[in-house]
């Protein structure tokens, strides 16, 4: 059985400092994860994805992820935030399972930046 | 190619109505799979159709919910009588008989409000 945990529910940094948002998963395969971002009353936009390929995955607006097996983290982080990175942020873990991908969601991070 | 279309965006009943979403996967694609997010929560998985069958509806609630995705035509979710606490975003997602990075490909939602 696979799962998601996002350590934060809430996220608050300046803008211009580093964001930090943290995701561990438990998956029984090699799992594929992913970051996605919701603003409000939105849909859901992918950010990034790893799979299997490169550990450090870069995304859209400055986002990265680095998928850590040993630590079994998918840490997301951005070097300087931005007024318009304040959403909430979802990581997401995929695996095949009876013939079909399984997608469980993390409850998400809301991310608060302050002028 | 257009991505994965719902409609509509936004739709209002009163409780005991019948409430009908509509999903429209992206071009190729034969799965589809229904998600919900309750205010303040993440998405939860619903249910997973192929092209004119249920594959997992190990999500959905025993009573008042269906879906469907017919050989012609978008997949429907169906919910019947509906209550307050089915206020909700309803998801969508699609993707391809082969899928890459085990990546499902989002629509915009629909957004019900029960009065």
């Amino acid at each position: 059985a696979q799962s998601v945990t996002q350590l934060d529910s809430h996220v608050s940094v300046s803008e211009g400092t580093p964001v930090l948002l943290r995701c561990n998963y438990s998956s029984s395969y090699s799992p594929s994860l992913f970051w996605y971002v919701q603003h409000p009353n939105k849909g859901l936009q992918l950010l990034l994805k790893y799979t299997s390929a490169a550990t450090l995955v870069k995304g859209i607006n400055g986002f990265e992820a680095e998928f850590k097996k040993s630590e079994t983290s998918f840490h997301l982080t951005k070097p300087s935030a931005h007024m318009s990175d304040a959403a909430e942020y979802f990581c997401v873990v995929s695996e095949a399972s009876g013939g079909y991908q399984k997608v469980t969601f993390g409850i998400g991070t809301k991310l608060q930046v302050i002028p | 190619n257009a991505g994965v279309m719902q409609n509509p965006r936004h739709l209002v009943r009163r409780r005991g109505q019948e409430a009908r979403l509509r999903c429209s996967p992206m071009k190729g694609h034969s799965h589809v799979y229904w998600y919900r997010q309750l205010p303040e929560e993440g998405l939860k998985f619903m249910v997973y159709l192929q092209k004119e069958n249920i594959i997992d509806e190990s999500g959905m609630p025993k009573e008042r919910f269906s879906a469907e995705f017919p050989k012609e035509g978008p997949s429907i979710l169906r919910i019947q009588q509906v209550v307050r606490g089915d206020s909700a975003a309803y998801f969508c997602a699609s993707s391809p008989p082969i899928a890459l990075d085990n990546e499902q490909f989002f629509g915009p939602g629909t957004r019900l409000t029960v009065l």
